[in-house]
């Protein structure tokens, strides 16, 4: 089993319509949650960074983390086209600095 | 806003050469990350340095060292380029300080080709 599980898509949605990013992660002890976007060609850029059960919201973004269940999610409202690119999910890991990546999950907005 | 640099966008070398990536942070970070990201394998640590003259290994460090002198800097080092190790580099760097702790910011990357 992967440390760190994603689809990889693509997930295609229109544009305008809410998508739906989902991440799993084998770690129990693991405490900060990470979703960066990258295009292609380009290094990975942070979205959001969570560390509570619950959802964290910025903007068109919201993080959903539920440690129980060991599954982090990302929302993104109102897609747009600029929105297509490769989501990552990222965990620390050992109680540690280090952090696995996901082999991330290609979104495609449709104008 | 965070700053991490690398040295080269693009590098082109010969098998066998001896290959130098570097990369600076100016956010006075103390941790330094390598990785490697290829096609359909994701992002694998290649090396990973928590203070200044400190490293540790990650999954992937055959083939590679690394140094650290000073604390903005932390340089890749492939001691004989093999064309298996083509690929995107890229370094991140990390605070242990406060909130946002261990949070990575990454440097733009480099476009490495061993022929």
């Amino acid at each position: 089993q992967k440390e760190v599980e994603q689809n990889s898509g693509p997930l295609s949605v229109p544009e305008g319509a809410i998508a739906s990013l989902n991440c799993t992660y084998s770690d129990r002890v693991s405490q900060s949650f990470f979703w960066y976007r990258q295009y292609s060609g380009k290094s990975p850029e942070l979205i959001m960074s969570i560390y509570s059960n619950g959802d964290k919201e910025d903007g068109r973004f919201t993080a959903q983390l539920n440690k129980a269940s060991q599954y982090v999610s990302l929302l993104i409202r109102d897609s747009q086209p600029s929105d297509s690119a490769t989501y990552l999910c990222a965990v620390n890991r050992d109680s540690s600095y280090k952090l696995i990546f996901g082999s991330g999950t290609r979104l495609l907005v449709r104008p | 806003d965070v700053k991490v640099t690398q040295s080269s966008r693009y590098l082109v070398k010969r098998t066998g050469e001896k290959v130098f990536l570097e990369c600076v942070q100016d956010m006075d970070h103390e941790n330094m990350f390598w990785y490697r990201q290829d096609p359909g394998l994701g992002l694998r640590l290649i090396y990973f340095s928590y203070d200044v003259k400190m490293k540790e290994k990650g999954d992937i460090p055959e083939g590679y060292s690394v140094s650290r002198e000073k604390k903005e800097r932390f340089s890749l080092i492939l001691e004989s380029a093999s064309t298996n190790q083509t690929s995107m580099y890229l370094c991140a760097s990390s605070t242990e300080q406060g909130i946002g702790a261990d949070t990575q910011y990454f440097g733009p990357g480099t476009r490495l080709t061993v022929l």
